[in-house]
């Protein structure tokens, strides 16, 4: 069963606007962690954030921000004031801490967003 | 910059070639993993090895054969591979200090582009 799902496959937005990327995740673990990656066309994926179970507090750093609630089980990223280099795939995945679920990110199927000038 | 490196960037191998691919971390991280993706998919995990210790196999084709020399250096042995296994290979560390379940973040190189004729 697919733990995480990124419902979005493609968003293409103009420069300067908001994106909102969204993951529900799916886990019968009191702990675990979630996680964003960007993958630019490079092939890279670049870490952005992540965030344990226990802390819903949601975050920004500089244009990025996250909306984690557990009611929901969604763990939601915005860009804002999008630029061209935000074009990228974005992946949203999830860490359950429990031993046969060791070392193994489980990854939405991400969601390519593409910014035009 | 990536402290996850790997070369070679780009490899192209007959089916009957023997080649390897290396991945190295300058972060005194104790886990490595090795993933494969394929074109518009998520990453898919191969190995994980712990303090230079095989610890996950997820039923990957013996032509792939995983080497961990040290805690920085991570191998992987091609060996009569077939034209599906044409992908992107990434390399990943993390820092597994307890040796036990981890959900530390993972930090990924760039890849190597594999392409089998």
């Amino acid at each position: 069963a697919q733990k995480v799902t990124q419902a979005q496959t493609e968003i293409s937005v103009v420069e300067k606007e908001d994106v909102t990327l969204d993951c529900v995740y799916e886990t019968r673990d009191t702990t675990y962690y979630l996680f964003w990656y960007k993958q630019p066309p490079s092939g890279e994926l670049v870490f952005l954030i992540r965030r344990n179970s226990f802390d819903e507090q949601n975050e920004i750093s500089g244009r990025y921000s996250w909306n984690f609630q557990k009611s929901t089980s969604s763990f939601n990223f915005t860009i804002t004031a999008s630029q061209v280099v935000d074009s990228a795939v974005y992946f949203c995945a999830l860490s359950e801490a429990k031993t046969d679920s060791w070392g193994k990110l489980q990854f939405g199927a991400g969601t390519q967003v593409v910014v035009t000038p | 910059d990536t402290e996850v490196t790997q070369t070679p960037k780009h490899l192209v191998m007959g089916m009957t070639n023997k080649k390897s691919l290396k991945c190295e971390q300058h972060m005194g991280h104790r886990a490595m993993y090795w993933y494969k993706q394929k074109a518009k998919k998520p990453p898919e995990l191969m190995f994980v090895y712990s303090y230079e210790k095989l610890s996950i196999n997820e039923s990957v084709p013996s032509r792939f054969s995983p080497e961990c020399p040290n805690s920085s250096l991570l191998n992987l042995h091609l060996h009569a591979l077939q034209p599906e296994d044409s992908a992107l290979y990434l390399c990943a560390s993390s820092q597994e200090v307890s040796g036990g379940p981890s959900t530390d973040t993972q930090y990924f190189g760039p890849g190597t582009r594999l392409t089998v004729l």
